[in-house]
């Protein structure tokens, strides 16, 4: 089945640019839209932004202007780049694949059906 | 509004029935799913669109909406429950993902 991995540094600095690959395995990264979110040690699920197999990304309102996506369907990876990172971006990072599946009678759905085990990145200097 | 709310903690005892609630205005355009988060693991979604459970998802899940409130109802919970629960959504474009702030889920 469909594995994703996330990998990447665990330390960035405060003021530099925090840099995240994700690797999936057991299927294909076309057609399918891939998603970064976030969990603050103790707090909740952000959503980060997610990338179509097209190249089209979205992004959370909040971090647009330090984020991007982009995808290298080659290598079946995606990436996230988020910069002028500071203790707040201090959080356990996942990847996930966001599914679009059609259900008669509701319409498209959308949801994050497969998880990367998540890693963990601090911001200290 | 793209925001979510739950609350922060829902408690049953074992046998019970629950139900864990959402309410913002995107959920009268969109559905929301629900995921599992249990401590240490990757949240798993147990409920997503109208009332649908993925493969493996114990059918003692349902999901149901109401105006701006979806509600996630496990009936009859089970230990292996315990567990922080979110409910997701889009935004009011349809293009965004909106998260609420999660419900953990105790036992009495």
């Amino acid at each position: 089945q469909v594995q994703l991995q996330e990998s990447g540094p665990g330390l960035v600095k405060p003021s530099e640019t925090l840099s995240l690959t994700c690797t999936v395995s057991g299927g294909p990264i076309n057609s399918y839209y891939w998603s970064w979110i976030r969990q603050p040690p103790g707090k909740g699920l952000e959503w980060i932004g997610y990338i179509y197999y097209s190249g089209s990304t979205n992004y959370n309102p909040s971090l647009k202007s330090r984020v991007t996506i982009s995808l290298d369907t080659s290598k079946s990876q995606f990436s996230l780049k988020l910069r002028s990172v500071t203790a707040a971006d201090t959080a356990l990072y996942y990847c996930a694949r966001r599914l679009e599946t059609l259900r008669f009678g509701e319409g498209y759905h959308y949801y994050m059906d497969v998880w990367g085990k998540g890693t963990t990145v601090t911001v200290s200097s | 509004s793209s925001e979510l709310t739950q609350d922060p903690t829902v408690s049953v005892a074992l046998g019970q029935t629950v139900r864990i609630t959402c309410q913002g205005d995107s959920l009268r355009n969109f559905y929301a799913n629900w995921y599992q988060q249990k401590p240490g693991q990757a949240p798993v979604v147990v409920i997503y669109g109208k009332n649908n459970r993925p493969s493996g998802i114990p059918d003692r899940f349902s999901g149901s909406t109401s105006g701006n409130t979806a509600s996630l109802t496990i009936t009859g919970a089970q230990a292996e429950d315990v567990a922080d629960y979110y409910c997701s959504s889009r935004d009011s474009s349809g293009n965004l993902v909106v998260f609420g702030g999660g419900t953990k889920l105790t036992f009495l």
